[in-house]
């Protein structure tokens, strides 16, 4: 246990529907990173948080996903109107600069799409 | 942030010492080579990092070539626990934005 939650672990759903994941850092973390996960490959980076604001975002990541972190704390993930390309794991990771830059991930939500 | 390229797989026996190999030929000198294994069903785990000496810490020891384009991942006694896929990565660490970017790593299987 690395001390980052992510909930719910799996979530199946039917296209079309729309679903939040939530990530819990670690707590004097104040860097928060999403990444997403197909079958046989590394994680891919979405998008990434200091404290509240959101700094970056990948082009995977596509208008029907949104991200926020509102009081620089837990994070969710949402993503409408459901494809089934977008089964995969969504992983969330946090880190505070300095140490080593070292990320902590969590174990990740498994989305598959009905 | 440079390229890696890593074999597919590897076995090894347990206890033996486990010698993951990483290119990363276009590394330049501000980036540093990190390292972090997945379990099966778990997220990534940070195991090692640096920039051109060796290192070594509780998990593992990373040796990087003089010329930085290349190293080696050395888990020396290695346990079934281990078996994982391995990731190197190399990267700036500037510590602004330290996104990291995956490759497929490699798979490592220990057998008993």
């Amino acid at each position: 246990d690395t001390g980052v939650s992510q909930n719910p672990r799996h979530k199946i759903t039917k296209r079309g529907q729309n679903v939040t994941f939530r990530c819990d850092p670690i707590s004097e973390h104040n860097r928060l990173y999403w990444y997403r996960q197909t079958l046989g490959q590394g994680p891919e980076f979405l998008t990434y948080f200091q404290n509240e604001a959101q700094l970056e975002k990948s082009r995977l990541l596509s208008d029907r996903f949104s991200a926020e972190r509102p009081k620089g704390s837990f994070s969710t993930l949402e993503i409408q109107r459901t494809e089934q390309g977008d089964s995969a794991m969504y992983l969330c990771a946090s880190s505070y600069p300095g140490l080593a830059n070292e990320q902590f991930f969590g174990p990740g939500t498994r989305l598959t799409v009905l | 942030d440079a390229k890696t390229t890593q074999p597919p797989s590897m076995d090894c026996a347990e206890g033996r010492a486990a010698n993951l190999p990483c290119n990363h030929s276009t590394i330049s000198g501000n980036e540093y080579v990190y390292w972090y294994r997945q379990i099966h069903s778990q997220g990534p785990q940070y195991i090692i990092h640096g920039l051109k000496n060796n290192e070594t810490n509780e998990m593992a020891s990373l040796i990087i070539t003089e010329d930085r384009k290349s190293s080696t991942l050395i888990l020396p006694h290695a346990t079934l626990r281990d078996t994982a896929v391995y990731y190197c990565i190399v990267r700036v660490d500037t510590g602004a934005n330290s996104k990291l970017t995956f490759g497929k790593g490699i798979t490592l299987s220990v057998r008993p």
